[in-house]
């Protein structure tokens, strides 16, 4: 089993509609998340992270966190062309006490004009 | 410098060659990492310094690989006796110390082995 578990795409959306992203992760111990945005050719930045049960909201992106479930989403509401990319949650399994994040393999988003 | 800076962005080299990767992280943080990424997939763990020492090196694949940060700034990651399998994108990342979650990436360097 992956550490970390997403769904590759492509996701489609029309622009101005909520896009889905959705994440798993095999270690019931991890204690912080984040969702990093790649654009093609680009490297990874980061665009949320959450450590709670719950939501936490910026802007048009709401991290969602389930630990019970061990799972964690990204919404972005009103989408963009601009936000077509490579979304990767990543994990800290929070082991050594430091950060070794790992990521999954990321979901591909096209937001349809 | 304001971000991370690696170089060669592009490196062509040939089976067997030895290959080094430079990285230079944004100044005053303490925590660097080293990722690999092929195509289609998610960066993949390498190693991690915090200051001059290698705390985590679980991620590099063979003693092929080996990475230095001999005064806690610049990393150098090395390879030797390249194979093809070893083509990928090399990322690295810094943050500000180790109970930081932000990674801050450079551009990348491109290893191409023929």
């Amino acid at each position: 089993q992956k550490e970390v578990e997403q769904n590759s795409g492509p996701l489609s959306v029309p622009e101005g509609a909520i896009a889905s992203l959705n994440c798993t992760y095999s270690d019931r111990g991890s204690q912080s998340f984040f969702w990093y945005r790649q654009y093609s050719g680009k490297s990874p930045e980061l665009i949320m992270f959450i450590y709670s049960n719950g939501d936490k909201e910026d802007g048009r992106f709401t991290a969602q966190l389930n630990k019970a479930s061990q799972y964690v989403s990204l919404l972005i509401r009103d989408s963009q062309p601009s936000d077509s990319a490579t979304y990767l949650c990543a994990v800290n399994p929070n082991s050594g006490g430091y950060q070794k994040v790992t990521f999954g393999t990321g979901t591909k988003l096209q937001v349809i004009p | 410098g304001a971000g991370v800076s690696q170089t060669p962005s592009n490196k062509v080299t040939e089976k067997g060659k030895y290959v080094e990767l430079r990285c230079d992280p944004i100044s005053g943080h303490t925590a660097l990492y080293w990722y690999r990424q092929s195509l289609g997939q998610g960066p993949e763990f390498l190693i991690y310094f915090q200051g001059t020492g290698a705390a985590d090196d679980s991620g590099l694949p063979n003693d092929r690989f080996f990475a230095v940060r001999p005064e806690g700034s610049v990393s150098t990651l090395k390879i030797q006796r390249t194979e093809r399998g070893d083509s990928a994108v090399y990322l690295c990342a810094s943050s500000l110390g180790p109970s930081s979650g932000e990674l801050f990436f450079g551009e990348g360097s491109r290893l191409t082995v023929l």
